[in-house]
Protein backbone atom coordinates (compact mmCIF):
# COMPACT_ATOMS: atom_id res chain seq x y z
CA UNK A 1 0.00 0.00 0.00
CA UNK A 2 1.24 3.57 -1.11
CA UNK A 3 1.77 5.50 1.76
CA UNK A 4 3.49 8.04 4.28
CA UNK A 5 5.14 6.48 7.90
CA UNK A 6 5.84 8.15 10.47
CA UNK A 7 7.50 6.87 13.45
CA UNK A 8 7.49 6.91 16.71
CA UNK A 9 3.84 6.98 17.12
CA UNK A 10 4.88 8.63 20.94
CA UNK A 11 8.00 10.11 21.84
CA UNK A 12 9.61 11.16 25.24
CA UNK A 13 12.37 13.71 25.48
CA UNK A 14 14.49 14.61 28.33
CA UNK A 15 15.66 17.94 29.05
CA UNK A 16 18.41 18.82 26.99
CA UNK A 17 17.98 15.64 24.62
CA UNK A 18 17.53 16.16 20.66
CA UNK A 19 15.36 13.78 19.24
CA UNK A 20 14.68 12.79 15.49
CA UNK A 21 11.41 11.44 14.30
CA UNK A 22 11.19 9.56 11.35
CA UNK A 23 8.70 10.01 7.22
CA UNK A 24 9.21 7.67 5.16
CA UNK A 25 6.71 7.96 1.89
CA UNK A 26 6.23 5.24 -0.91
CA UNK A 27 4.03 7.88 -3.05
CA UNK A 28 6.86 8.89 -5.45
CA UNK A 29 6.58 12.32 -4.20
CA UNK A 30 8.81 15.34 -5.04
CA UNK A 31 7.90 17.71 -2.08
CA UNK A 32 7.83 16.83 1.59
CA UNK A 33 6.86 19.05 5.07
CA UNK A 34 6.80 18.79 8.59
CA UNK A 35 4.31 20.54 10.37
CA UNK A 36 3.23 21.06 14.12
CA UNK A 37 0.44 21.32 15.52
CA UNK A 38 -1.08 22.38 18.69
CA UNK A 39 -4.13 21.95 21.13
CA UNK A 40 -7.11 23.55 19.34
CA UNK A 41 -4.90 24.94 17.03
CA UNK A 42 -3.86 25.30 13.45
CA UNK A 43 -0.95 23.49 11.37
CA UNK A 44 2.24 25.55 11.48
CA UNK A 45 4.77 24.67 9.29
CA UNK A 46 8.46 24.01 10.21
CA UNK A 47 9.83 22.95 6.73
CA UNK A 48 9.53 21.75 3.02
CA UNK A 49 11.38 20.05 0.85
CA UNK A 50 10.97 20.25 -2.61
CA UNK A 51 13.60 18.52 -3.90
CA UNK A 52 16.41 16.02 -2.96
CA UNK A 53 19.40 17.40 -0.53
CA UNK A 54 17.62 20.96 -0.51
CA UNK A 55 15.02 22.11 2.07
CA UNK A 56 13.56 25.64 2.89
CA UNK A 57 12.43 27.10 6.71
CA UNK A 58 8.96 27.59 7.26
CA UNK A 59 7.19 29.39 9.37
CA UNK A 60 8.74 28.23 12.54
CA UNK A 61 11.89 26.77 12.09
CA UNK A 62 13.95 27.58 14.78
CA UNK A 63 15.04 24.86 16.95
CA UNK A 64 14.17 22.07 14.59
CA UNK A 65 16.51 20.64 11.90
CA UNK A 66 15.47 18.09 8.44
CA UNK A 67 17.79 16.68 6.19
CA UNK A 68 16.76 14.97 2.84
CA UNK A 69 19.24 12.67 1.57
CA UNK A 70 17.07 10.69 -0.22
CA UNK A 71 13.46 10.61 -1.90
CA UNK A 72 11.80 8.74 0.58
CA UNK A 73 12.72 10.02 3.88
CA UNK A 74 12.38 13.66 5.77
CA UNK A 75 13.44 13.02 9.39
CA UNK A 76 12.56 15.93 11.73
CA UNK A 77 15.24 16.27 14.49
CA UNK A 78 13.57 18.67 17.44
CA UNK A 79 16.68 19.86 19.00
CA UNK A 80 17.18 21.06 22.87
CA UNK A 81 17.10 24.43 21.44
CA UNK A 82 13.01 24.02 21.04
CA UNK A 83 11.92 24.54 24.56
CA UNK A 84 8.29 24.06 24.32
CA UNK A 85 8.48 21.04 21.95
CA UNK A 86 5.35 19.20 23.64
CA UNK A 87 3.26 18.92 19.94
CA UNK A 88 1.57 16.57 17.65
CA UNK A 89 4.03 16.70 14.56
CA UNK A 90 2.59 15.36 11.35
CA UNK A 91 4.74 14.75 8.02
CA UNK A 92 3.33 15.77 4.61
CA UNK A 93 3.85 14.81 1.05
CA UNK A 94 2.75 15.85 -2.19
CA UNK A 95 3.52 15.33 -5.76
CA UNK A 96 4.68 19.08 -6.80
CA UNK A 97 4.71 21.96 -3.73
CA UNK A 98 2.48 24.17 -6.00
CA UNK A 99 -1.42 23.60 -6.10
CA UNK A 100 -1.09 19.91 -5.34
CA UNK A 101 -3.03 18.17 -2.59
CA UNK A 102 -0.76 17.19 0.65
CA UNK A 103 -0.64 13.38 2.14
CA UNK A 104 -0.32 13.45 5.61
CA UNK A 105 0.95 10.60 7.74
CA UNK A 106 -0.78 9.23 11.17
CA UNK A 107 1.70 11.50 13.04
CA UNK A 108 4.08 11.42 16.14
CA UNK A 109 3.09 13.46 19.52
CA UNK A 110 5.87 14.32 21.64
CA UNK A 111 6.31 15.14 25.07
CA UNK A 112 8.91 16.05 27.75
CA UNK A 113 9.74 14.07 30.22
CA UNK B 1 -6.77 39.79 9.77
CA UNK B 2 -5.47 36.09 9.65
CA UNK B 3 -4.73 34.85 6.17
CA UNK B 4 -7.67 32.13 6.63
CA UNK B 5 -10.72 32.43 8.53
CA UNK B 6 -12.91 29.77 9.99
CA UNK B 7 -15.73 29.87 12.47
CA UNK B 8 -14.59 27.37 15.19
CA UNK B 9 -17.84 25.80 16.19
CA UNK B 10 -19.09 23.70 17.29
CA UNK B 11 -21.36 23.24 14.88
CA UNK B 12 -24.57 21.03 16.85
CA UNK B 13 -26.67 19.51 14.58
CA UNK B 14 -28.95 16.90 14.39
CA UNK B 15 -28.68 13.18 12.16
CA UNK B 16 -29.80 13.75 8.83
CA UNK B 17 -29.60 18.14 8.87
CA UNK B 18 -27.85 19.91 6.27
CA UNK B 19 -25.10 21.85 7.48
CA UNK B 20 -22.40 24.30 5.84
CA UNK B 21 -19.19 25.73 6.59
CA UNK B 22 -17.77 29.10 4.84
CA UNK B 23 -13.70 29.86 4.98
CA UNK B 24 -12.63 33.33 4.00
CA UNK B 25 -9.02 33.85 2.88
CA UNK B 26 -6.99 37.05 2.31
CA UNK B 27 -4.04 36.76 -0.16
CA UNK B 28 -6.43 36.96 -3.66
CA UNK B 29 -3.51 35.38 -5.72
CA UNK B 30 -4.53 32.30 -4.01
CA UNK B 31 -5.27 30.00 -6.69
CA UNK B 32 -6.15 26.06 -4.91
CA UNK B 33 -8.36 25.61 -2.31
CA UNK B 34 -8.87 22.28 -0.51
CA UNK B 35 -10.76 20.95 2.03
CA UNK B 36 -9.68 18.43 4.52
CA UNK B 37 -11.50 16.40 7.53
CA UNK B 38 -9.32 16.13 10.82
CA UNK B 39 -10.42 12.99 13.65
CA UNK B 40 -10.01 13.99 17.54
CA UNK B 41 -5.72 12.90 17.91
CA UNK B 42 -5.62 12.15 14.03
CA UNK B 43 -4.07 13.31 10.78
CA UNK B 44 -5.70 15.53 8.63
CA UNK B 45 -7.15 13.57 5.44
CA UNK B 46 -7.97 15.16 2.29
CA UNK B 47 -11.98 15.49 1.99
CA UNK B 48 -12.15 17.82 -1.27
CA UNK B 49 -10.49 19.42 -3.71
CA UNK B 50 -12.49 22.92 -4.33
CA UNK B 51 -12.81 24.00 -8.12
CA UNK B 52 -13.71 27.34 -9.45
CA UNK B 53 -16.91 26.04 -10.90
CA UNK B 54 -17.88 24.03 -7.54
CA UNK B 55 -17.58 20.45 -6.79
CA UNK B 56 -19.38 17.93 -5.64
CA UNK B 57 -18.81 14.69 -4.12
CA UNK B 58 -21.23 12.73 -2.86
CA UNK B 59 -22.90 14.36 0.02
CA UNK B 60 -20.69 17.07 -0.02
CA UNK B 61 -20.34 20.18 -1.96
CA UNK B 62 -17.70 22.50 -1.98
CA UNK B 63 -18.02 25.84 -4.09
CA UNK B 64 -15.58 28.85 -4.54
CA UNK B 65 -16.20 32.56 -4.86
CA UNK B 66 -13.33 34.64 -5.50
CA UNK B 67 -14.87 37.89 -5.68
CA UNK B 68 -15.82 37.87 -1.96
CA UNK B 69 -12.78 35.17 -1.61
CA UNK B 70 -14.40 32.42 0.47
CA UNK B 71 -15.00 28.78 0.30
CA UNK B 72 -17.86 26.78 1.08
CA UNK B 73 -18.53 23.24 2.13
CA UNK B 74 -22.27 21.95 2.32
CA UNK B 75 -22.73 18.59 4.08
CA UNK B 76 -26.24 17.00 3.54
CA UNK B 77 -28.52 14.00 5.23
CA UNK B 78 -25.25 14.41 7.85
CA UNK B 79 -24.47 10.99 9.31
CA UNK B 80 -23.08 10.07 12.81
CA UNK B 81 -19.79 9.67 11.15
CA UNK B 82 -19.13 13.10 9.68
CA UNK B 83 -18.55 14.62 13.85
CA UNK B 84 -15.08 16.09 13.20
CA UNK B 85 -13.03 18.98 12.41
CA UNK B 86 -12.97 20.56 8.98
CA UNK B 87 -10.09 22.38 7.86
CA UNK B 88 -10.28 24.84 4.77
CA UNK B 89 -6.83 24.92 2.82
CA UNK B 90 -5.49 28.11 0.89
CA UNK B 91 -3.22 27.70 -1.71
CA UNK B 92 -1.15 29.84 -4.50
CA UNK B 93 0.35 27.54 -7.12
CA UNK B 94 4.05 28.37 -6.82
CA UNK B 95 5.22 28.58 -2.80
CA UNK B 96 4.93 26.00 -0.36
CA UNK B 97 5.79 28.20 2.52
CA UNK B 98 2.86 29.78 1.39
CA UNK B 99 -0.57 27.00 1.86
CA UNK B 100 -2.01 28.26 4.87
CA UNK B 101 -3.96 25.93 6.78
CA UNK B 102 -7.34 27.03 8.99
CA UNK B 103 -7.97 26.40 12.00
CA UNK B 104 -10.52 24.19 11.18
CA UNK B 105 -14.56 24.34 12.23
CA UNK B 106 -15.40 21.37 14.81
CA UNK B 107 -18.56 19.49 13.45
CA UNK B 108 -20.90 17.48 16.25
CA UNK B 109 -23.76 15.33 15.26
CA UNK B 110 -25.80 14.05 17.22
CA UNK B 111 -28.72 11.50 16.75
Amino acid sequence: DGGITQSPKYLFRKEGQNVTLSCEQNLNHDAMYWYRQDPGQGLRLIYYSQIVNDFQKGDIAEGYSVSREKKESFPLTVTSAQKNPTAFYLCASSMGTGGQPQHFGDGTRLSIL
Amino acid sequence: RKEVEQDPGPFNVPEGATVAFNCTYSNSASQSFFWYRQDCRKEPKLLMSVYSSGNEDGRFTAQLNRASQYISLLIRDSKLSDSATYLCVVSPYSSASKIIFGSGTRLSIRP
